[in-house]
């Protein structure tokens, strides 16, 4: 059981909008910035958004993320084939004093 | 260009010891904190150590502490892991990541990650 809730699986078909979301608490993302890493398949994870929603250079502006509270949201427009992978939220937390991931989010693309 | 290499990885009975290492280039790596995750076979991703940019700051998840220790030498540009009394838990692909910031908690991301080396702890 992960600290940070996220939808095992999502889908869209390509050029659409999804979003997967990533539960927290008061004690990670309540207080802490959220940073989303992209696993492409048979690869290490990647960077994506960093400070709930900066992105790294090289990474479309296609991605976005957001935080509200104790939850935040990575979205992808104009969904490609290329954005299939796994998607993980992370942050640090208070209570726990250890980096907190959420168990993933598989993105299909139909 | 930033790389981290892990070494170190195989396969080894339970109860016994292993010393990962990473090796990184491209940075000046004592101005940074450096962690490690693992991803166990199919399953997500764990944080598992990380440690500031002078080893200050040391932090463990629960699943491994008292039994990993994390250090750098930062004469050499190296991260380690040492892991004793291995469990078949511990069974995963372990990767090094370069943070963002000297420290190795709180406001901080993972960026990039190593490729990887993977442990299997089976008799």
């Amino acid at each position: 059981q992960s600290v940070l809730t996220q939808p095992p699986s999502a889908s869209g078909t390509p050029g659409q909008r999804v979003t997967i979301s990533c539960s927290g608490s008061s004690s990670n993302i309540g207080s802490n910035t959220v940073n989303w890493y992209q696993q492409l398949p048979g690869t290490a994870p990647k960077l994506l958004i960093y400070s709930n929603n900066q992105r790294p250079s090289g990474v479309p502006d296609r991605f976005s993320g957001s935080k509200s509270g104790t939850s935040a949201s990575l979205a992808i427009s104009g969904l490609q084939s290329e954005d299939e992978a796994d998607y993980y939220c992370a942050a640090w937390d208070d209570s726990l004093n250890v980096w907190v991931f959420g168990g993933g989010t598989k993105l299909t693309v139909l | 260009e930033v790389q981290l290499v892990e070494s170190g990885g195989g396969l080894v009975q339970p109860g016994r010891s292993l010393r990962l290492s990473c090796a990184a280039s491209g940075f000046t790596f004592d101005d940074y904190a450096m962690h490690w995750v693992r991803q166990a076979p199919g399953k997500g991703l764990e944080w598992v150590s990380g440690i500031s940019w002078s080893s200050y700051s040391i932090g463990y998840a629960d699943s491994v502490k008292g039994r990993f220790t994390i250090s750098r030498d930062n004469a050499k540009n190296s991260l380690y892991l040492q892991m004793n009394s291995l469990r078949a838990e511990d069974t995963a692909l372990y990767y090094c990541a370069k943070g963002a910031r000297g420290a190795a908690a709180g406001t901080d991301w993972f960026d990039p990650w190593g490729q990887g080396t993977l442990v299997t702890v089976s008799s």
